[in-house]
């Protein structure tokens, strides 16, 4: 089935200081998505992503989809302390078995210091 | 009330043992799954459904079932109960056109 590498695994970072992710594929995606997860509860939706190229913020978070499709990164500036969590990139395939599933990448375990 | 709710939130159970996960929604979402979360692997699917009718197996099925009892409730069940089914699992929905999933805030399940 299709994978998403997603990188580092984990960072340790000091308040303020900028955070950047990335997840990418071997195979092709029609949709990249953004998740946080808070310790305790599912996750969330941070940003979504709809066509090659394009490049989306929210506050303090920007993602881009790359252009060939198969990848994806989201960067955090001057970091906080309630940015520590779990950061999920989630995609959908092009084919026709990836139909309405969302494929998940490992996840980035974030950890700022105050 | 949360747009999604999983019940119970914690579950120790023993080896060989049979249970069930419950997932209700109020979102009025076609589409439910289940995933499991283990540290470092992300979030695998295990079963979805897009309605009532429709339920099909995702990557990880082996050893569960699931039952779509109404367009609300998903429900995952772990037929006999095994100590690697431990981990964290999580509900979801999504709307026609909504590529976003809302999830529930999962149950921690131990198997003994």
């Amino acid at each position: 089935g299709q994978q998403l590498n997603q990188s580092p695994q984990s960072m340790f970072i000091q308040e303020g200081e900028d955070v950047s992710m990335n997840c990418t594929s071997s195979s092709i995606f029609n949709t990249w998505l953004w998740y946080k997860q808070d310790p305790g509860e599912g996750p969330v939706l941070l940003i979504a992503l709809y066509k090659a190229g394009e490049l989306t913020s929210n506050g303090r978070l920007t993602a881009q989809f790359g252009i060939t499709r198969k990848d994806s990164f989201l960067n955090i500036s001057a970091s906080i302390p309630s940015d520590v969590g779990i950061y999920f990139c989630a995609g959908q395939g092009a084919g026709g078995t990836s139909y309405g599933k969302l494929t998940f990448g490992q996840g980035t375990i974030l950890t700022v210091h105050p | 009330d949360a747009d999604v709710t999983q019940t119970p939130r914690n579950r120790i159970t023993k080896t060989g043992k049979r249970i069930m996960l419950e997932c209700s929604q109020t979102k009025g979402h076609d589409r439910m799954y289940w995933y499991r979360q283990d540290p470092g692997l992300g979030l695998r699917l295990i079963y979805y459904s897009f309605d009532v009718k429709d339920i099909n197996k995702g990557e990880i099925s082996d050893g569960y079932s699931v039952s779509r009892q109404a367009q609300a409730k998903f429900s995952l069940s772990l037929e006999s109960a095994i100590p690697n089914q431990t981990a964290l699992y999580f509900c979801a929905t999504r709307g026609q056109g909504n590529y976003g999933y809302t999830f529930g805030s999962g149950t921690r399940l131990t198997v003994v």
